[in-house]
């Protein structure tokens, strides 16, 4: 099946730093969502891309929808402690006729004050 | 407010026991999914419907039950048969099918 490639696994940075996640894929997608998880919750939506090359910000995050439609970065500004967290990334691809949506592993960032 | 209610928060079941965690949803979405999510792990998918009284396996669906008997609800059964159960369970829902998804709060079962 369809796979998701995010990276990096983990980050550990410090608070002010800018950080930059990725997801990338063999396949083509139709749509690019990123979500954020903390601890003992539900993933929330951030961000959501419809168009190759469209770049989208929510605040300090900035998410671009890859030209070839094989992968999506995700991009956090001047990072604060309450960043801390799982990202994940998310593709909707056509499948029988279809969307189908699958996720990455998720990236896990730690921010030092 | 509108959103998705996953109860309860914490479940603790005995071995041998089915047990069945809730998932409720007021956004008039047509999809719904359950996934598990396992320490440090991604999101797996359990069980998705699209509309009410139709259901559908996901990738690890063996010991696990669905029903969808109505568009707000959609309960998942997690049975003896599942052989290693303890793990957070996340219920979504979306417009439709694999569309912008929408998640609960989760529900974290220990088998004791």
């Amino acid at each position: 099946g369809q796979q998701l490639n995010q990276s990096p696994q983990s980050m550990f940075i410090q608070e002010g730093e800018d950080v930059s996640m990725n997801c990338t894929s063999s396949s083509i997608f139709n749509t690019w969502l990123w979500y954020k998880q903390e601890p003992g919750e539900g993933p929330v939506l951030l961000i959501a891309l419809y168009k190759a090359g469209e770049l989208t910000s929510n605040g300090r995050l900035t998410a671009q929808f890859g030209i070839t439609r094989k992968d999506s970065f995700l991009n956090i500004s001047a990072s604060i402690p309450s960043d801390v967290g799982i990202y994940f990334c998310a593709g909707s691809y056509l499948s029988g006729g279809y969307n189908k949506l699958i996720f990455g592993a998720g990236t896990r960032l730690a921010v030092h004050p | 407010d509108g959103g998705i209610t996953q109860s309860p928060k914490y479940l603790f079941r005995k071995e041998g026991q089915n047990v069945t965690l809730s998932c409720e949803q007021n956004l008039n979405h047509d999809a719904m999914y359950w996934y598990r999510q396992d320490p440090g792990q991604g999101l797996r998918l359990i069980y998705y419907s699209q509309i009410v009284n139709d259901f559908q396996k996901g990738d690890i669906a063996e010991g696990y039950s669905v029903s969808r008997e109505k568009k707000e609800s959609f309960p998942l059964t997690v049975t003896s048969a599942q052989k290693n159960p303890t793990a957070f369970y996340l219920c979504a829902s979306s417009m439709i099918r694999d569309t912008e998804a929408f998640f609960g709060q989760g529900t974290r079962l220990t088998v004791v």
